[in-house]
């Protein structure tokens, strides 16, 4: 079975610093897909990225990037110029290209300092 | 604008009592997930519907079950509810088959059993 494990319950970043956010997963198969979601106090889940693992490029949203390495099994999430309002839990998710469950790691929690 | 509702943001009900939640969505996808949160545990998969009356044990179906008789809605029910399972439940919804997409959450139901 895929896992998922997010090591950093907690973290903390000044405003307008960088920030990386780990994420570790362990499957024995090719084709998936890899995500960061996140969940604001309010507590509606968005997508920030996503990763398809058949695309070497790293994925890119603006401020939002992530660091793929497919054979260390590795998907960590970059905030660069952190913002008040990336405060938030952060959950990794992986989804198999053959079921369309998707499995969440445990989650950081982000805070930014002004 | 897409759309992921749930019928209750807070709900207090008592031991024994047998509970529904429910959720729809508005963007006809085939994938419908109910998920449990829980602090330090992150999202766990309860149960997975892949379309009209088709549904999946996730990792933690234990005492609860779940009905989909249309395509839009997917209910959660707690046979009897107990007070382990007070908790913060979320609803998603995906496309079926399209592993790059993304899972659509609802606001979220703070369950309370007392």
């Amino acid at each position: 079975a895929q896992t998922v494990t997010q090591s950093q319950p907690e973290m903390s970043v000044q405003e307008a610093e960088t920030v990386t956010l780990s994420c570790t997963y362990d499957t024995s198969e090719s084709d998936y897909y890899l995500f960061w979601y996140k969940q604001p106090p309010s507590r509606q889940m968005i997508l920030v990225i996503r990763q398809e693992a058949y695309k070497q490029q790293n994925a890119t949203e603006n401020r939002f990037s992530v660091n793929f390495q497919k054979a260390a099994k590795s998907f960590s999430l970059k905030i660069s110029d952190s913002q008040l309002g990336d405060a938030a839990m952060y959950f990794c998710a992986y989804r198999s290209g053959g079921d369309d469950k998707i499995i969440f790691g445990k989650g950081t929690r982000l805070h930014i300092l002004p | 604008d897409v759309k992921v509702t749930q019928s209750s943001r807070y709900l207090v009900k008592r031991t024994g009592e047998k509970v529904f939640l429910e959720c729809v969505q508005d963007m006809d996808h085939e994938n419908m997930f109910w998920y449990r949160q829980d602090p330090g545990l992150g999202l766990r998969l309860i149960y997975f519907s892949y379309d009209v009356k088709m549904k999946e044990k996730g990792d933690i179906p234990e005492g609860y079950s779940v009905s989909r008789e249309k395509k839009e809605r997917f209910s959660l029910i707690l046979e009897s509810a107990s007070t382990n399972q007070t908790s913060m439940y979320l609803c998603a919804s995906s496309l079926g088959g399209q592993g790059n997409t993304e899972a659509f959450f609802g606001q979220g139901t703070r369950l309370t059993v007392v």
